[in-house]
């Protein structure tokens, strides 16, 4: 069974702190994304990876940076967490090809900041 | 730009009853169409799905028809079940890396 693990389902962390959120997948699939969700306002991408070692920012990058050293783990770095970071944040993956990829999500990790 | 809209919720139907959730969106291209579906407490998952126009997407009792003269991809379901209550969300892809999302929609189905 094909799957997308996160590393937290539930996570609590203080203003100011160093925040990891790690992804694995385990398709061989090139692409990964990191979204967040919040009431209203949908998906929102943060940050996508095509390549190991390749990130393009997504929508709203501000405050985020990711890591992908190995094909099937992407790191989401919150630098210096805040509550306004406080969320639900997805990650998928999906394969790179011309037609079209359908993405597979992660269980989510719903990150509170206090 | 692209972008998807759909329907606000909360929508609220009794058991047996029909479920339309709107769909449309803005493309440049030729988009493929998906629907998703979150479950509570859970990731998002593939419900259907359309690559060109007038394909029809099911899965599981739901239906959708990607309709490129009204840039429409409506999801529909003849009678909802307890277990339907989701949030449901609709989204196209023109590119490997371009995919937008509508802002979801919570269904609650009640005996």
């Amino acid at each position: 069974d094909v799957k997308v693990t996160q590393s937290s389902r539930y996570l609590v962390k203080r203003t100011g702190e160093k925040v990891f959120l790690e992804c694995v997948q385990d398709m061989d699939h090139e692409n990964m994304f990191w979204y967040r969700q919040d009431p209203g306002l949908g998906l929102r991408l943060i940050y996508f990876s095509y390549d190991v070692k390749m990130k393009e920012k997504g929508d709203i990058p501000e405050g985020y940076s990711v890591s992908r050293e190995k094909k099937e783990r992407f790191s989401l770095i919150l630098e210096s967490a805040s509550t306004n970071q406080t969320s639900m944040y997805l990650c998928a993956s999906s394969l790179r090809t011309l037609s079209y990829n359908e993405q597979f999500f992660g269980p989510g990790t719903r990150l509170t900041v206090l | 730009g692209n972008s998807v809209t759909q329907m606000e919720g909360p929508v609220t139907l009794s058991e047996e009853a029909f479920l339309t959730i709107n769909c449309t969106y803005t493309a440049t291209g030729y988009p493929s169409l998906f629907w998703y579906v979150q479950y509570p407490g859970e990731g998002l998952q593939l419900l259907l799905k359309a690559t060109k126009a007038d394909d029809k997407g099911s899965n599981k009792g739901f239906e959708a028809t990607y309709r490129k003269e009204t840039t429409s991809f409506h999801l529909e379901k003849g009678s909802v079940q307890v277990s339907d209550s989701a949030v449901y969300f609709c989204a196209l892809i023109l590119r490997s890396n371009q995919f937008y999302f509508g802002t979801g929609t919570s269904l609650t189905v009640i005996p």
